[in-house]
């Protein structure tokens, strides 16, 4: 199956700090997501990204499919922006399922 | 406001039992998963509907089973728990089709098997 890694496995940020997330894949794909999952476990999505760039407020993503990476920025980090931050893509011909990777796990000190 | 719901949020149970856990989504979505969560592993999926009377193993579906006998629901069952199953179990749904596919969680059940 398609391989998903992400890097760095672990980040710590003080305050106010940019970061940049990265997402491998190994494989096509027609569908790539970001997902933050918070202290308390709920799961967000962030961005619907299979190409391109698109912004959120402090968050920004960009998926370059040919390259087959993606990369989620974090501006002005916050203390809440503290969590498990997964790539997930859906193989082309997957027909709607998603392969997670194993996350990333951001501290964001005061 | 369309949401998914999972219940229990929490349960410990006994080796050999019968476990069911409800995922309840009201967003008319055609598309419902069910991923466990595990140090290590990330999210993995369990079994998945496309559409009512459709279910489909995933990549960890041993031990599970899922039935989904209309829109809104996809019941999960531990059909004699074991050990290795303890894990946090995610439900989610997407609408399907062309266009974006995003996935929508619910919060999780935290699964405990003694």
């Amino acid at each position: 199956g398609i391989q998903v890694e992400q890097s760095p496995p672990d980040l710590i940020l003080q305050e106010g700090a940019n970061s940049t997330l990265r997402c491998n894949f190994s494989d096509s794909v027609n569908n790539l997501q970001w997902f933050h999952q918070n202290p308390w476990g709920q799961l967000i999505n962030l961005f619907y990204i299979p190409s391109g760039t698109k912004q959120n407020g402090r968050l920004s993503a960009t998926t370059v499919a040919t390259e087959r990476y993606s990369l989620l920025y974090i501006s002005s980090s916050q203390t809440t922006d503290s969590g498990v931050y997964f790539c997930a893509v859906e193989r082309s011909g997957a027909n709607s399922k998603l392969t997670f990777g194993k996350g990333i796990t951001l501290s964001v000190r005061p | 406001d369309a949401e998914i719901t999972q219940s229990p949020r929490h349960k410990i149970t006994e080796t050999g039992r019968q476990v069911t856990l409800a995922c309840h989504q009201t967003w008319n979505h055609n598309n419902m998963f069910w991923y466990r969560q595990d140090l290590g592993h990330g999210l993995r999926l369990i079994h998945y509907s496309y559409g009512v009377q459709d279910t489909n193993k995933g990549e960890v579906s041993d031990g599970y089973s899922v039935s989904r006998s209309n829109t809104e629901d996809l019941p999960l069952t531990l059909e004699s728990a074991a050990s290795s199953q303890t894990s946090v179990y995610f439900c989610a749904s997407s609408e399907g089709g062309a266009g974006t596919d995003t996935q929508y969680f619910g919060p999780g059940t935290r699964l405990t098997v003694l």
